[in-house]
């Protein structure tokens, strides 16, 4: 079965360092894309980015290009999300998902991790 | 960017109704390179249509998408209980960003 796995909810202080991951399992990782989505409360959705795992290419959005990070490793299966200065407008559940190809709809998404940022 | 407005923002149907959701991009999508995805409370996205109208593994045939260029539609004949939901539209046919439309709530 082709799952992503993402870690757990999180709580943090401004101006906290995190990474959250998304690990993939029955497929071949290296060869979809990953992209993350954003879901601030009672939000919609906004594309936040998205990386080839194959050779760590990445694009993002204007929107967060600058305040996170996004990065892959082949041997683990894992994407993960960075940011290395938290805000409270941070604040939101964020995805992953599976994209077949560059240019393609988002086949398969994990649950969600939920990322807390209050002092 | 491209822009994506979905209309109406709410819809209050009952099972066995039909709905019908817009999508309008404000430029045109290269290659019909849209999606629709179904969002049920507390739960992860899923996706529903690729390509504008090709239906994703495992989705019944009660949905059904078309359009082209900048008018998408998602149809939903016969509203079973747990269609009650919120559907977004999704486009990646230009340069990202890959936006999403705002949203429309299919509720009772």
């Amino acid at each position: 079965e082709v799952q992503l796995v993402q870690s757990g909810a999180e709580v943090k202080k401004p101006g906290d360092s995190l990474r959250i991951s998304c690990k993939g399992s029955g497929y071949t990782f290296s060869t979809y894309w990953i992209a993350w989505v954003r879901q601030l409360p009672g939000q919609g959705l906004e594309w936040m980015g998205v990386i080839y795992p194959g050779d760590s290419d990445t694009s993002y959005s204007p929107s967060f290009k600058g305040h996170v990070t996004l990065s892959a490793d082949e041997s683990t299966s894992t994407a993960y999300l960075q940011w290395t200065s938290l805000k409270a407008s941070d604040s939101a559940m964020y995805y992953c998902a599976r994209l077949p190809g560059f240019h393609y709809h988002m086949d398969v998404w994990g649950k969600g991790t939920t990322v807390t940022v209050s002092s | 960017e491209v822009v994506l407005t979905q209309s109406p923002a709410t819809l209050s149907l009952s099972p066995g109704d039909r709905a019908t959701l817009s999508c309008r991009a404000s430029e045109s999508i290269t290659g019909k390179y849209l999606a629709w995805y179904q969002q049920s409370p507390g739960q992860a996205p899923r996706l529903l249509i690729y390509a504008a109208s090709n239906r994703a593994t495992g989705i019944p045939d009660r949905f059904s998408g078309s359009g082209s260029g900048t008018a998408f539609t998602l149809t939903i004949t016969r509203l079973e209980p747990e269609d009650f939901a919120v559907y977004y539209c999704q486009q990646y046919g230009s340069s990202p960003p890959w936006t999403f439309g705002q949203g429309t709530k299919v509720e009772i």
